[in-house]
């Protein structure tokens, strides 16, 4: 099972506006389940849930983070960039395949 | 407050054997699927491992037959033992707490690194 694709990296000046994608397969991302999840991990941390069920945000986290869906690719927005949003950010889905989740690469979120 | 600790990891020599525990409190843990994600240096993470309290446990390709996990509701813990070690297993353990019928992650716990080399 190979993980699910992000950028690199993605950059932004305050009070910018940046979006991630994620981009998997029909087995995964694309399937008939919403199982889409984003976790933020700041350097030396625990992974955060930012976002669950492709568009739902958990108590706590800041109605800036947004996500969205569109046949095999996700994404996460992030509005109103600020210095704390800094930091990695990584989609995750379930699969129908033997992995059972699936990870994507990882994207460093710069903010300029 | 849900809290999840991590413990048990350390330098082990490859081929050798550790078992990690993650000790869990402020919610029913009897009620929540348990899992273990690993991230490697400076990599993404990985999924490995799922243990519901029916007795269901589930095994990434990359750790299944090495890898054995379990859980004791009673005391509120999860382990991982890992045996047959390599070096591509050094990494961040996490443990993870899920809702029965979601996909995502809720909580996870700080963490604890296992080294494996000579």
């Amino acid at each position: 099972q190979s993980a699910l694709t992000q950028p690199a990296s993605v950059s932004g000046s305050p009070g910018q506006s940046i979006t991630i994608s994620c981009t998997g397969t029909s087995n995964d991302v694309g399937g008939v389940y919403d199982f889409v999840s984003w976790y933020q991990q700041h350097p030396g941390k625990a992974p955060k849930l930012m976002i669950y069920a492709v568009t739902n945000r958990p108590s706590g986290v800041s109605d800036r983070f947004s996500g969205s869906k569109s046949g095999n690719t996700a994404s996460l927005t992030i509005s109103g960039l600020q210095a704390e949003d800094e930091a990695d950010y990584y989609c995750s889905s379930f699969t129908t395949s033997s992995a059972f989740y699936v990870f994507g690469t990882g994207t460093k979120v710069t903010v300029l | 407050e849900v809290q999840l600790v991590e413990s048990g990891g350390g330098l082990v020599q490859p081929g050798g054997s550790l078992r990690l525990s993650c000790a869990g409190s402020g919610f029913t843990f009897s009620s929540y699927e348990m899992n273990w994600v690993r991230q490697a240096p400076g990599k993404g993470l990985e999924w490995i491992s799922y243990t519901y309290n029916d007795g269901t446990i589930l095994y990434a390709d990359s750790v299944k037959g090495r890898f054995t996990a379990s859980r004791d509701d009673a005391h509120n813990s999860l382990s991982l033992q890992m045996n047959s070690l390599r070096a591509e297993d050094t990494a961040v353990y996490y443990c993870a707490r899920k809702r029965f019928g979601t996909a995502h992650f809720d909580y996870w716990g700080q963490g604890t690194l296992v080294t494996v080399s000579s």
